[in-house]
């Protein structure tokens, strides 16, 4: 069955950098575009990046356009979102999740907090 | 950026009773990609209906989901206690993806 596991959340200092992973198995990870979704404390749910299949296209909202970047490893099945210059409001629970368009599979995400 | 505005924030039912939640979009939201999906507290998310009325795989019949342009809605028939959660519509017809801000089903 399809899994997603993410990890490398914490706490960090603003202006800090943090680094999540997310770990992929039951499907053929190199055929599905992936994201990144996060959800504050008690708020909804945000959007924040997909990267296609081939890691070719990369898209951001602006809210962390410049300070994250996506990437992947399509040969260890995992995804990744290199965080930098944190901020308070960056203060989330971190979701991978699969698909180019909605989203079928979510891992069970990981909480970052970012501390003034 | 495509603004989705979900209403009402909060829906007081009894179990048995049918729930109608809107999802309304700031423009039109271009060949029925919408998508609606549960969390309930401590959880991920997880898909309920794409393409507007599509269930994904192993949703009740007891969901469904209608509209088109801006204004979509979702529908449970009969709620089940496992049905109170919140749900979350988000459209995926540009970039970025947007969500809703949710509606909470809440047992009355």
């Amino acid at each position: 069955q399809v899994q997603l596991v993410e990890s490398g959340g914490g706490l960090v200092k603003s202006g800090g950098s943090l680094r999540l992973s997310c770990a992929a198995s039951g499907f053929n990870f190199g055929d599905y575009y992936m994201n990144w979704v996060r959800q504050a404390p008690g708020k909804g749910l945000e959007w924040l990046s997909f990267i296609s299949s081939g890691a070719t296209t990369v898209y951001y909202t602006d809210s962390v356009k410049g300070r994250f970047t996506i990437s992947r490893d399509n040969t260890k099945n995992s995804l990744y979102l290199q965080m930098d210059s944190l901020r308070a409001d960056d203060t989330a629970v971190y979701y991978c999740a699969r698909g180019p368009h909605y989203f079928d599979s979510w891992g069970q995400g990981t909480l970052v907090t970012v501390t003034s | 950026d495509i603004v989705l505005t979900q209403s009402p924030g909060t829906l007081s039912l009894s179990p048995g009773e049918r729930a109608t939640l809107s999802c309304r979009a700031s423009r039109s939201v271009a060949s029925a990609y919408l998508a609606w999906y549960q969390q309930k507290p401590g959880q991920a998310p997880r898909l309920l209906i794409y393409g507007v009325s599509t269930r994904a795989t192993g949703i009740p019949d007891r969901f469904s989901g209608s509209g088109s342009v801006t204004d979509f809605t979702l529908t449970i028939s009969r709620l089940e206690p496992e049905d109170f959660a919140v749900y979350y519509c988000q459209q995926y017809s540009t970039s970025p993806r947007t969500f809703g801000q949710g509606t909470k089903v809440e047992i009355k």
